[in-house]
């Protein structure tokens, strides 16, 4: 059974440029969840999608974006990018909310 | 809302010793709490959980923590450390049902003296 997949597994982009990081969950699974993690911050909770409904979101500004198709493939958006978005993006997929997160190995955006 | 603090950034233990990682939780309710561990440039496994039930649990690879709802901690232990321990350990709390998602602590880096 494949894991989770987050593609790509690096990144670099431009100040104010946007970005568009993907997850493809654990087939089965209809829960995706997103975190950001820096060494300042630690992790922290982006937002979580289930059955394409958004459930709930973190205290992250609305350049922050998501969305989760009928597949449960899910894709996080960030426009307007500044130097403090350089973080690893993780992406975790359970069954249903609240269940056993299983987690991607990352995207690790950097922003120069 | 829910939080956990992490005693200890770094902790050392020599190979073959006792590991010990502390977490304590603030929770409004009931919590499910979790280890994770992540290795560098790599996500985070589950090591183990509680959500219910007994309050001693088991994990992979010999680690095991127990729910102390008293003292509010869900400490982490493995009798005898291995070299491939070595690696960043995160305790978390959620709210079941997945409410506000996960919290984590900031994290302990275990490392493994020879």
């Amino acid at each position: 059974k494949a894991g989770v997949t987050q593609t790509p597994r690096y990144l670099i982009k431009t100040r104010g440029q946007q970005v568009t990081l993907s997850c493809s969950p654990i087939s089965g699974h209809r829960s995706v969840s997103w975190y950001q993690q820096t060494p300042g911050q630690g992790l922290q909770f982006l937002f979580e999608y289930f059955s394409e409904t958004q459930r709930n979101k973190g205290n992250f500004p609305g350049r922050f974006s998501g969305r989760q198709f009928s597949n449960s493939r899910s894709e996080m958006n960030v426009s307007t990018l500044e130097l403090g978005d350089s973080a690893l993006y993780l992406c975790a997929s359970s069954v249903s909310p609240g269940a056993e997160a299983f987690f991607g190995q990352g995207t690790r955006l950097t922003v120069v | 809302a829910q939080s956990v603090t992490q005693l200890g950034s770094h902790v050392s233990v020599s190979e073959g010793a006792l590991v010990l990682l502390r977490c304590n939780y603030s929770s409004s309710v009931p919590p499910y709490l979790f280890w994770y561990v992540q290795y560098p440039n790599q996500g985070l496994q589950l090591l183990l959980k509680y959500t219910t039930g007994a309050t001693l649990v088991k994990g992979i690879n010999g680690f095991e923590a127990e729910f102390k709802k008293s003292e509010t901690s869900f400490h982490l232990t493995k009798p005898s450390a291995h070299m491939s321990d070595a690696a960043e350990y995160f305790c978390a709390v959620s709210l079941g049902g997945g409410a506000d998602g996960l919290t984590f602590g900031k994290g302990t880096h275990l490392i493994i003296q020879p």
